[in-house]
C-alpha cells in the first residue's frame, strides 16, 4: 500500500536556519502531495500542495517540489521564525481509487525554532 | 464562517460506555472523514463519506460507527469504549476527494 516517510524530531533549530523537512512516499501511479502543519492545540492546516512531477508548491516562505524520480517532497525554508514553531506532516492522496480513501500521512516532524 | 467544528474538545470515558463525537461543517462539502491521531503514528483514517447517505471503511474502522444523513453533519460514535481508543480524533471535509482537506480542532479522548 502507500506510505510516506518523514524525518522524525524533534527538530530543533535557531531562529534565521535554514530549514529542510526531508519526505519520501511510496504509492502507485502518480499521488498529489501535501505538507500540512498542525501548531499547538489546533487541527491540521494545509501549507503547500503539488499535484504532478516538478511541480513546486510554496506558501508563507515554505517550498516543496515533487520529485517523482525521487519519490520525494521535501521542506524548505531559508529562515525559520519561533512562529514556525509546529508538527509538520507531510502526505499524499492516491491517484489510484479516486482518492476516496482518504490521505496518506507520515509520523509527523516536530519543529522547535529557539530565540 | 465556522467551517469544521468538533464537540466535545476533551473527553473521558470509562471502558465499556458509549459515546457519539460530533461533527458539522458549514461549507457544504461533499465529502467528510474521520481520523485518530497516536504518537508517533501520524493520523490514520477510519471512516469517510463522499456523500449523504454514503460512507465507507478507512484503515482503522473497528470499533466505530458513522452515518452521514446531512450534508453537515458527520458523527463518530464508538460503541464500547476501550483502552486502545484513546487518542485525538479529527473530522476533515473537502469539496471533493481531490481538494484541499480542511480540519476541525479535535476531540481528546481518554478511555480508562
Amino acid at each position: 500500500g502507500d506510505s510516506v516517510t518523514q524525518m522524525e524530531g524533534p527538530v530543533t533549530l535557531s531562529e534565521e536556519a535554514f530549514l529542510t523537512i526531508n519526505c519520501t512516499y511510496t504509492a502507485t501511479g502518480y499521488p498529489s502531495l501535501f505538507w500540512y502543519v498542525q501548531y499547538p492545540g489546533e487541527g491540521l492546516q494545509l501549507l503547500l500542495k503539488a499535484t504532478k512531477a516538478d511541480d513546486k508548491g510554496s506558501n508563507k516562505g515554505f517550498e516543496a517540489t515533487y520529485r517523482k524520480e525521487t519519490t520525494s517532497f521535501h521542506l524548505e525554508k531559508g529562515s525559520v521564525q519561533v512562529s514556525d514553531s509546529a508538527v509538520y506532516f507531510c502526505a499524499l492522496l492516491s491517484a489510484s481509487g479516486g482518492g476516496a480513501d482518504g490521505l496518506t500521512f507520515g509520523k509527523g516532524t516536530h519543529l522547535i525554532i529557539q530565540p | 464562517n465556522a467551517g469544521v467544528t468538533q464537540t466535545p474538545k476533551f473527553q473521558v470515558l470509562k471502558t465499556g460506555q458509549s459515546m457519539t463525537l460530533q461533527c458539522a461543517q458549514d461549507m457544504n462539502h461533499e465529502y467528510m472523514s474521520w481520523y485518530r491521531q497516536d504518537p508517533g503514528m501520524g493520523l490514520r483514517l477510519i471512516h469517510y463519506s463522499v456523500g449523504a447517505g454514503i460512507t465507507d471503511q478507512g484503515e482503522v474502522p473497528n470499533g466505530y460507527n458513522v452515518s452521514r444523513s446531512t450534508t453537515e453533519d458527520f458523527p463518530l460514535r464508538l460503541l464500547s469504549a476501550a483502552p486502545s481508543q484513546t487518542s485525538v480524533y479529527f473530522c476533515a471535509s473537502s469539496s471533493g476527494v481531490i481538494y484541499e482537506q480542511y480540519f476541525g480542532p479535535g476531540t481528546r479522548l481518554t478511555v480508562t
